[in-house]
Formats: structure tokens, C-alpha cells, sequence
């Protein structure tokens, strides 16, 4: 079953602009995991929060937590047009192994 | 140096055809993975191996074998292709099996016609 659920599904923004993804999942989960995906490329990790985590930094990436409404959200800053790409949210649920992911957002970062 | 390595890359055959994707990870890593990712971009789990084992079989038509001679390859054999199979399939590892993050490898683009 799907667990994590990106939105907005495709997001268009100028370069220079910030870029907020947001993913909700069901079940309680021990982390979350972010994605990215280039248009032919395989998923590359970004960051992984874990479930006792509220907020991590990677750059100009923030990627924050809040597991009473089950979802988390990714933020990059100063977008560039080299972050064209997919991203995608991923959980496992608490006492299984099995990592499960959404469908992702399309992200456009427009010159 | 490639750590996540799957060939072919792109594959088309035919309805009714037998298949094989091949996989190598050179991490050391003790689990690997089969995902499916449609044309909608749904990346959905297959299988997954930890240390030769399956650990994961996701209601996954019997057409579809996996085997892992070692822990550093996993292949995935397609009996009797159906035009549903057109999709990208990842191979991908993680150092074991408990959530962590995963090396995904850049795809097989299989096209049933």
C-alpha cells in the first residue's frame, strides 16, 4: 500500500525562489527519508529524519518533521535551475523493514 | 566505480518473451532490492534479499523470479512478458534491512510491444 503522499504533485517556481514539498503518511513510522530523481536518473538520498527528530539541515535543503500530524515537509532555498527534478518522500513503518514511496513532486525551477 | 550497477538499460521485446535484468552492487552492502517505478512515476517495492534471503516478496506475479547467487548481485528473470511489464525497474542495496538509506541504480527501461 502507498504510505507516503507528496504534494503539491508538480511545482513550478522562478530560480532564486524557495521550494516547499510537503509529504503525509499513515502509520507511525522510525524515520523518513527524501529523494531526488532526474528526468532518466535513478533516486538519489537526500536526507533522512528520524522519528524523534523535528528539523534537519543539509545545505539549502531543510527538511522538517511532525509526527502528531504525520507528515514532513522539504524546503530548498535559493532554487537553482539544476534542482529541476522529482523528489520523493519515503517511511518505514515502525517494525518493518520495507521502505515505501510516494509518488513524488515534479519540480521546475524555471531561469 | 559505479556502486548500484543494472544492465541492460533499455531492453524492448516482445509479448511472450523471456527476460533477465541484471544487478551488482560494489558497497558491501548486505541487502538488495527490486522496485518498480510506472509511468506515473509510482515507485512500488518488488522484492528484497538480505544476505542472499528473501525477506520481501510484494504480491508480485509468479512470472517474475528473482535469485541472488551472492549477496553482491541480484537478478530479476521475467517469464512470458506481458505489455503490463512495460516499466522502469531500479535494482537498488542498503547496508541491511532495517530502514536505512538505499543506493539506487539507474534503471532498466523495459518496453513490451
Amino acid at each position: 500500500s502507498q504510505q507516503g503522499e507528496e504534494d503539491p504533485q508538480a511545482l513550478s517556481i522562478q530560480e532564486g525562489e524557495n521550494a516547499t514539498m510537503n509529504c503525509s503518511y499513515k502509520t507511525s513510522i522510525n524515520n523518513l527519508q527524501w529523494y531526488r530523481q532526474n528526468s532518466g536518473r535513478g533516486l538519489v538520498h537526500l536526507i533522512l529524519i528520524r522519528s524523534n527528530e523535528r528539523e534537519k539541515h543539509s545545505g539549502r535543503l531543510r527538511v522538517t518533521l511532525d509526527t502528531s500530524k504525520k507528515s514532513s515537509s522539504l524546503l530548498i532555498t535559493a532554487s537553482r535551475a539544476a534542482d529541476t527534478a522529482s523528489y520523493f518522500c519515503a517511511t518505514d513503518e515502525a517494525g518493518s523493514s520495507k521502505l515505501v514511496f510516494g509518488q513524488g513532486t515534479r519540480l521546475t525551477i524555471n531561469p | 566505480d559505479t556502486a548500484v550497477s543494472q544492465t541492460p538499460k533499455y531492453l524492448v521485446t516482445q509479448m511472450g518473451n523471456d527476460k533477465s535484468i541484471k544487478c551488482e552492487q560494489n558497497l558491501g552492502h548486505d541487502t538488495m532490492y527490486w522496485y518498480k517505478q510506472d509511468s506515473k512515476k509510482f515507485l512500488k517495492i518488488m522484492f528484497s534479499y538480505n544476505n542472499k534471503e528473501l525477506i520481501i516478496n510484494e504480491t508480485v506475479p509468479n512470472r517474475f523470479s528473482p535469485k541472488s547467487p551472492d549477496k553482491a548481485h541480484l537478478n530479476l528473470h521475467i517469464n512470458s512478458l506481458e505489455l503490463g511489464d512495460s516499466a522502469v525497474y531500479f535494482c537498488a542495496s542498503s547496508q541491511d534491512w532495517s530502514g536505512n538509506t538505499i543506493y539506487f541504480g539507474e534503471g532498466s527501461w523495459l518496453t513490451v510491444v
